[in-house]
């Protein structure tokens, strides 16, 4: 079945350095793939996509690309703020369906 | 965009007792909610599928007499736990939409049962 793994955290940075959280999955189709963001108090909301191999998503500076030959997701940003402090979810959601599959989350926490 | 409002954020309630949180898109008419809980450092699983106007579809291992579900309307999906126990405490959060239009998620809802 489909499933997303996720690394673990959490994750402690200071702030402007380098993040990468990785996210491989495994799925029997052609899925959509997503980067949620959960900031505290609030509810999740989507980060970025990617629905096709090699697309990358974009958005306040994170990046993913959608590497099918690795099955990846990894999101990065080059400089991270306290502001990013937040747990973020890798998804899929294969394109057949409309259940998403979510990893378990890896809590950032940026520290001036 | 997309709006969806999930209510109440949070409650405490005491064992034994039922708690009711709804969810809402505000701005469209969702066919379909999605219901999802999540424990502590776990992944959000997927409780149960809700259509407008038809029973809940529910996962594997959901009681579903525990965990009651009613989407009345397109704008409108309920959970209900009921005889709710310690176990019950946990993150609760809906997804709203329609195929071909994307999925929205709510805000969520922190239950404690004490």
């Amino acid at each position: 079945g489909d499933s997303v793994t996720q690394m673990e955290g959490p994750v402690t940075l200071s702030e402007e350095a380098f993040l990468t959280i990785n996210c491989t999955y495994t799925a029997t189709g052609y899925p959509s793939l997503f980067w949620y963001v959960q900031y505290p108090g609030e509810g999740l909301q989507l980060l970025l996509k990617a629905t096709k191999a090699d697309d990358k998503g974009s958005n306040k500076g994170f990046e993913a690309t959608y590497r099918k030959e690795t099955t990846s997701f990894h999101l990065e940003k080059g400089s991270v703020q306290v502001s990013d402090s937040a747990v973020y979810f890798c998804a899929l959601r294969e394109n057949t369906g409309n259940q998403f599959y979510f990893g378990t989350g890896t809590s950032l926490t940026v520290i001036p | 965009g997309a709006v969806v409002s999930q209510h109440p954020s949070r409650v405490i309630c005491k064992s034994g007792t039922s708690v009711k949180i709804e969810c809402r898109s505000l701005d469209f008419q969702a066919t379909t909610m999605f219901w999802y809980r999540q424990f502590p450092k776990q992944s959000l699983m997927l409780m149960a599928t809700s259509n407008e106007g038809s029973k809940a579809t529910y996962e594997q291992g959901v009681e579903k007499d525990k965990f009651l579900i009613n989407h009345a309307s397109l704008t409108l999906s309920t959970l209900t736990v009921t005889s709710a126990h310690p176990e019950d405490s946990s993150f609760y959060i809906c997804s709203a939409g329609r195929p071909n239009y994307g999925y929205t998620f709510g805000s969520g809802t922190r239950l404690t049962v004490v």
